[in-house]
């Protein structure tokens, strides 16, 4: 199946910088989202990216699909975005539905 | 944005118990529907896909028996713990997608199941 790794695995940031998470894959992919696990346990969709680049506000992240990577960007930081960072992926045409977990990044912002 | 929602929130059950969670679309039919677990400090581990009025197909050394899956409307799926054990414990996450394709998931907000 799909290896999913993602890098740093642990970031600790002051309030108001700037980051960039990482996620490599193994294998071609049509399917690859970005979540956010706050502390409660809740995923909150951030991206839907199999490729291209998409922002959200202070989010933005770009997928490379041939050179099998993406990249979510977190501007000026706020406390509010501590908590894990999931990348997922999938292809279709091999796995159905189904989506592969990285280990995620644990983001933890400092006042 | 499309939601789903699951319940309980949290269950605490005695060995030997069953127990039955839902996961709910609450504003898309759900074609396929997924039951996800995640230990603490750890990934999500997908235990099973299910799609509506079919049976569910589970992932490598996850006990069907045990995992019972109901995906009886475009709207509800059902996990059922039987016979639950202390090593069940976990964080149970359901999550549900529309259409045919490789579309956008959609998150429950877990349930926290303890088993004493």
């Amino acid at each position: 199946g799909i290896q999913v790794e993602q890098s740093p695995p642990d970031l600790i940031l002051q309030e108001g910088a700037n980051s960039t998470l990482r996620c490599n894959f193994s294998d071609s992919v049509n399917n690859l989202q970005w979540f956010h696990q706050n502390p409660w346990g809740q995923l909150i969709n951030l991206f839907y990216i199999p490729s291209g680049t998409k922002q959200n506000g202070r989010l933005s992240a770009t997928t490379v699909a041939t050179e099998r990577y993406s990249l979510l960007y977190i501007s000026s930081s706020q406390t509010t975005d501590s908590g894990v960072y999931f990348c997922a992926v999938g292809l279709w045409e091999t796995s159905g539905s189904r989506l592969t977990f990285g280990e995620g990044t644990q983001l933890t912002v400092n006042p | 944005g499309a939601v789903v929602s699951q319940h309980p929130s949290w269950v605490i059950c005695k060995s030997g118990t069953s127990v039955k969670i839902e996961c709910r679309s609450l504003d898309f039919q759900a074609t396929t529907m997924f039951w996800y677990r995640q230990f603490p400090k750890q990934s999500l581990m997908l235990m099973a896909t299910s799609n509506e009025g079919s049976k569910a197909t589970y992932e490598q050394g996850v006990e069907k028996d045990k995992f019972l899956i109901n995906h009886a409307s475009l709207t509800l799926s059902t996990l059922t713990v039987t016979s639950a054990h202390p090593e069940d414990s976990s964080f149970y996450i359901c999550s549900a997608k529309g259409g045919a394709g490789p579309y956008e998931q959609y998150f429950g907000p877990g349930t926290r199941l303890t088993v004493t």
